[in-house]
């Protein structure tokens, strides 16, 4: 057990639909990150938060949005979702602070299986 | 920019076989490197990270890496395959973009054990 936890753990869903994904980082990281997995993708990040703020950004869409909140949660939410977006959805969560960041390790949370249909 | 290839996308190994997976790296600067596993229907579980403190990792359930600057490679290692190692493993490099960081993954081995 990371210490990451995820919910819903399956999510089922029609095209043009919104959805939102939520994370809870292990007690005391004060970073989130949320990647996607998919077979034809693989594993790609999507987007970090660092103590309530934006610090990062991969590839992900104008329909995608997420945020994390004063108790440090997080959530992503899909709109306007299509057949493409069907993937296990990764939350992440690190100790890393300040200039050292990307020294220390992500713990992953279950993952949310998300199948549009 | 920094990346990972990860050679082979399956291999199969014999219980108590030795375990090599293959990672090689892309870097201009000395790079956070990381080895995880996905067991079927799990999330990524770490095994080891490198942070330049010693060239020689060892992880966890066993398994090692070796950094190698001169080859750019961080190949995983185990002596002695047991089964419950069938699981895919991902090379990962740690990289600072804007005010934050990312993990940029490898494409993933499925390793299979087989008695």
């Amino acid at each position: 057990d990371s210490g990451v936890t995820q919910t819903p753990k399956h999510l089922i869903t029609a095209t043009g639909q919104r959805v939102t994904l939520r994370c809870s980082p292990r007690s005391g990281d004060l970073s989130v990150y949320w990647y996607q997995q998919s077979l034809d993708q693989g594993l790609q990040f999507l987007i970090q938060y660092y103590n309530g703020e934006e610090r990062a950004k991969g590839n992900i869409l104008e329909r995608f949005s997420a945020q994390q909140f004063p108790d440090l949660h997080s959530e992503l939410n899909l709109s306007s979702l299509e057949l493409g977006d069907s993937a296990l959805y990764f939350c992440a969560s690190s100790a890393g602070t300040g200039g050292y960041l990307a020294y220390y390790e992500q713990y992953f949370g279950p993952g949310t299986r998300l199948t549009v249909t | 920019a920094q990346s990972v290839t990860q050679l082979g996308s399956h291999v199969s190994v014999s219980e108590g076989a030795l375990v090599l997976l293959r990672c090689n790296y892309s870097s201009s600067v000395p790079p956070y490197l990381f080895w995880y596993v996905q067991y079927p229907n799990q999330g990524l579980q770490l095994l080891l990270k490198y942070t330049s403190a010693a060239t020689l990792v060892k992880g966890i359930n066993g398994f090692e890496a070796e950094f190698k600057k001169s080859e750019t490679s961080f190949h995983l290692t185990k002596p002695s395959a047991h089964m419950s190692d069938a699981a895919e493993y991902f090379c990962a490099v740690s990289r600072i973009t804007g005010g934050g960081n990312k993990l940029t993954f490898g494409t993933g081995t499925q390793l299979k054990v087989e008695l």
